[in-house]
């Protein structure tokens, strides 16, 4: 059972928008601390897709989007393409574990 | 170019012990905190440790507390966890991270090394 929420698939035809939710609680989301989201295409390491909530590092392109609002978070990708299906993951910091803390991961399936 | 290098994985017996390392190159080591995260076979993403950039402060995932200890070696650009009393369900590729500043996530990775405990 993972500390952070998220659905275990979602899925959405070429060109469609999709939204991925990640919900905390009181010691991680809700305390305040930001929301980073991570994408892992099958058999690679994981990748930074954004950070800070709704930062994207360079290279990431605007398609992928985040938010943050009370003890949630939500990561929305616009235009879906074929090389968006990969598995998502949240990430915040929780403070009564006193480390870092991952969703269990949502897998992304384009129709 | 920010490479990071995993080695050290393998195949243990439950209460064995291994040691992996990790090699940093293309940024200042000693500028970054840095992190373990695992992944068992099919599962989803797991923090396992990070260490400050001296050295000085380090935390624990609660499940590896007393049997992992995380360490780094600035001189040679290089992580280290060190694993014993391994259990099976330590079973998991093993990746090294860099942190962000201000805690704001894990930028770059390396391509992880496997770690199977089996008898």
């Amino acid at each position: 059972q993972s500390v952070l929420t998220q659905p275990p698939s979602v899925s959405g035809a070429p060109g469609q928008r999709v939204t991925i939710s990640c919900t905390g609680s009181s010691s991680n989301i809700g305390a305040g601390y930001d929301v980073h989201w991570y994408q892992q295409l099958p058999g690679t390491a994981p990748k930074l897709l954004i950070y800070g909530n709704n930062n994207r590092p360079p290279g990431v392109p605007d398609r992928f989007s985040g938010s943050k609002s009370g003890t949630s978070a939500s990561l929305a990708i616009t235009g879906l393409q074929a090389g968006d299906e990969a598995d998502y993951y949240c990430q915040s910091y929780d403070s009564s574990l006193s480390g870092w803390v991952f969703g269990g991961g949502t897998k992304l399936t384009v129709l | 170019e920010v490479q990071l290098v995993e080695s050290g994985g393998g195949l243990v017996q439950p209460g064995g012990s291994l040691r992996l390392s990790c090699a940093a190159s293309g940024f200042t080591f000693t500028n970054y905190w840095m992190s373990w995260v695992r992944q068992a076979p099919g599962k989803g993403l797991e923090w396992v440790a990070n260490i400050k950039q001296n050295g000085r402060e380090k935390y624990y995932l609660d499940s590896v507390k007393g049997r992992f200890t995380i360490s780094r070696d600035n001189a040679k650009n290089s992580l280290y966890l060190q694993m014993n009393s391994l259990r099976a369900e330590d079973t998991a590729v093993y990746y090294c991270a860099r942190d962000r500043p201000s805690m704001t996530g894990h930028d770059y990775w390396g391509q992880g090394t496997l770690v199977t405990v089996s008898s």
